[in-house]
């Protein structure tokens, strides 16, 4: 069993729709979270950053964070068809950045 | 500001043969990692350096070696390619070791080997 589960889709939404995706984890001891962005070609990009449990904004971007049911989300609200792309979620015990462990990312594609 | 960059993009090998795997950045960052990417699984890190001469194995570190010599470099080199080895490598670095500092990423080498 993955330390990190994450649906690879692909998902496939209308533009302005909500997007909510997902990982768990098995580890108890992950403390910090992470969403990153992945282009078609290119390196990750670092969306979301979020301590413990709880939910963080940033724009359209909400992370949320269920130690309890070892479970995380990113939701997209208004998507837009450049929100197009790979998300990976990742995580740490200890904050560092030497012992994150990646999801297996889910692609994303909003149709216009 | 170009940040980090890679090369090449694209490379196929032959089995048992040997590259390196060139990584550059312009940030003065003194973090650097690399990592694979294969399809269906999620990045793992290879090997990671915290500065000019310091360097140290990640998850998955067989079949490779890393040198870093100056701040701005970080090759990775690949001695006697496996199938195994056929992968998306990134390389990235960042100006602190936590995680809440971004990351930032190159583009990618895609290598296959054959």
């Amino acid at each position: 069993q993955k330390e990190v589960e994450q649906d690879p889709g692909p998902l496939s939404v209308p533009e302005g729709a909500i997007v909510s995706l997902n990982c768990t984890y098995s580890n108890s001891a992950f403390q910090y979270f992470m969403w990153y962005r992945q282009y078609s070609r290119k390196g990750p990009e670092l969306l979301m950053y979020t301590y413990s449990s709880g939910n963080k904004e940033d724009g359209r971007f909400t992370a949320q964070v269920d130690k309890s049911s070892k479970y995380i989300s990113l939701f997209i609200r208004d998507s837009q068809p450049s929100d197009s792309a790979t998300y990976l979620c990742a995580m740490t015990p200890s904050g560092s950045a030497r012992q994150l462990t990646f999801g297996s990312g889910t692609q994303l594609t909003v149709l216009p | 500001n170009a940040g980090v960059t890679q090369t090449p993009k694209f490379r196929i090998l032959k089995i048992g043969q040997s590259m390196t795997l060139q990584c550059t950045q312009d940030m003065n960052h003194n973090y650097m990692y690399w990592y694979r990417q294969d399809p269906g699984m999620g990045l793992k890190l290879i090997y990671y350096s915290v500065g000019a001469g310091i360097t140290d194995k990640g998850e998955v570190p067989n079949g490779y070696n890393v040198s870093r010599s100056t701040t701005e470099d970080f090759p990775l080199r690949l001695e006697l390619a496996a199938p195994s080895q056929t992968s998306v490598y990134f390389c990235a670095s960042s100006k602190t070791s936590g995680s809440r500092d971004e990351q930032f990423f190159g583009p990618g080498t895609r290598l296959t080997v054959l």
